[in-house]
């Protein structure tokens, strides 16, 4: 079976300062992990995705996150926040790139 | 990134009518689409899975008889919500894949009120 557990549901970080959405996983099979964000009234967008290949995985601006299988971790970070990355986050683990299971999100605050 | 639209954004119904949404890859052709649901500050929840040619896999606990969905062709999916209910009030979200072990592409999602 799989699961995500996003052990924060808000976080909030000053612009300029680094971002720590954090997401641990269960799966019976070597899984594939995703990020994805919704901005308010938009799609969700895929920041990145983990395929069995390079543990550390880097996404589309500037965000990136670590495959950590001893830990069962798959943490999304950024150096830097902006005021544009304030939106809701979603760790969705797949065993087969079809089922995709949702973490629950995590609302990212930016404050200037 | 390969891009899915959804119709309509909002709806608005009385209880007892029927919704349906639609689901669009303008870019692609998807051999897979599905369907989520995703309740006031809860994650979104896998309702179906419908592959090209083939009936729609409904997940535990969603009716297939009262969530109707089409695979019309390679770039188009709907759903229909049949006789229609407060509860069913959501917002309704389709993804489409191009191929088997590809990335799923979400559409912007479709929020339904029924009053």
């Amino acid at each position: 079976a799989q699961s995500v557990t996003q052990l924060d549901s808000h976080v909030s970080v000053s612009e300029g300062t680094p971002v720590l959405l954090r997401c641990n996983y269960s799966s019976s099979y070597s899984p594939s992990l995703f990020w994805y964000v919704q901005h308010p009234n938009k799609g969700l967008q895929l920041l990145l995705k983990y395929t069995s290949a390079a543990t550390l995985v880097k996404g589309i601006n500037g965000f990136e996150a670590e495959f950590k299988k001893s830990e069962t971790s798959f943490h999304l970070t950024k150096p830097s926040a902006h005021m544009s990355d304030a939106a809701e986050y979603f760790c969705v683990v797949s065993a087969n790139f079809n089922k995709f299971y949702f973490g629950s999100g995590t609302k990212l605050n930016v404050k200037p | 990134g390969a891009v899915v639209s959804q119709h309509p954004s909002r709806v608005i119904c009385k209880s007892g009518t029927s919704v349906k949404i639609e689901c669009r890859s303008l870019d692609f052709q998807a051999t897979t689409m599905f369907w989520y649901r995703q309740f006031p500050k809860q994650s979104l929840m896998l309702m179906a899975t419908s592959n090209e040619g083939s009936k729609a896999t409904y997940e535990q606990g969603v009716e297939k008889d009262k969530f109707l969905i089409n695979h019309a062709s390679l770039t188009l999916s709907t759903l229909t919500v049949t006789s229609a209910h407060p509860e069913d009030s959501s917002f309704y979200i389709c993804s489409h894949q191009a191929g088997v072990q590809e990335t799923q592409y979400f559409g912007p999602g479709t929020r339904l009120l029924v009053l």
